[in-house]
């Protein structure tokens, strides 16, 4: 079974401008989450995903969006990029439903903002 | 709320020594699950254990061992002789009964020194 894979792995990008990364789960699996991995603030969740709706957010401003597409691939999108927003991004799939199941994370992808 | 606390930031062992690494967490819910994950350089967070809030018994898996204790709310890693393929950032992390969220400590960095 493939495992979870994030596009692109490395980003490079400027202040203020947009990007949008991407997320492929394990096949099966229903959930996508992601996650802000800075050395700061360790390893917060952004939100997640099931079939196609957002179920959960963390506690991040609007400029952090997401969404699902119908065969579970996820897609993350940061708008006016700011310095802050340099980090590793994490994505992780589960099968999302009431078994207990860990969540298996990607290789990320680490975007820097100049 | 929930809470996830690794007090060691960084521990440096010699090969074959054994260490512990801890982690406290805080939460209301009576029902719960913990997790173990290793992020090597590489990036990727590689899952180790899940242990629920109703399941006390410690375990063992080769080198590694586990235990969870709830009158202290501590979920302690055990590496027995350790290995400089263990080098690596340890999480511990919490996820409430529903939805899919992940409460992760701050992480410990563990040096296996040859």
């Amino acid at each position: 079974k493939a495992g979870v894979t994030q596009t692109p792995r490395y980003l490079i990008k400027t202040r203020g401008q947009q990007v949008t990364l991407s997320c492929s789960p394990i096949s099966g699996h229903r959930s996508v989450s992601w996650y802000q991995q800075t050395p700061g603030q360790g390893l917060q969740f952004l939100f997640e995903y099931f079939s196609e709706t957002q179920r959960n957010k963390g506690n991040f401003p609007g400029r952090f969006s997401g969404r699902q597409f119908s065969n579970s691939r996820s897609e993350m999108n940061v708008s006016t990029l700011e310095l802050g927003d340099s980090a590793l991004y994490l994505c992780a799939s589960s099968y999302g439903d009431d078994r207990l199941n860990e969540q298996f994370f990607g290789p990320g992808t680490r975007l820097t903002v100049l | 709320a929930q809470k996830v606390t690794q007090a060691q930031t960084e521990i440096s062992v010699v090969e074959k020594e054994d260490v512990t690494l801890d982690c406290v967490y805080e939460t209301r819910d009576t029902t719960y699950y913990l997790f173990w994950y290793k992020q090597p350089p590489s990036g990727e967070l590689v899952f180790l254990i899940r242990r629920n809030s109703f399941d006390e018994q410690n375990e063992i898996s080769g080198r590694y061992s586990w235990n969870f204790q709830k009158s202290t709310s501590s979920f302690n890693f055990t590496i027995t002789a350790s290995q400089v393929v263990d080098s690596a950032v340890y999480f511990c992390a919490l996820k409430k009964n529903t939805g899919n969220q992940f409460y992760f400590g701050t992480g410990t960095s563990l040096t296996v020194i040859p």
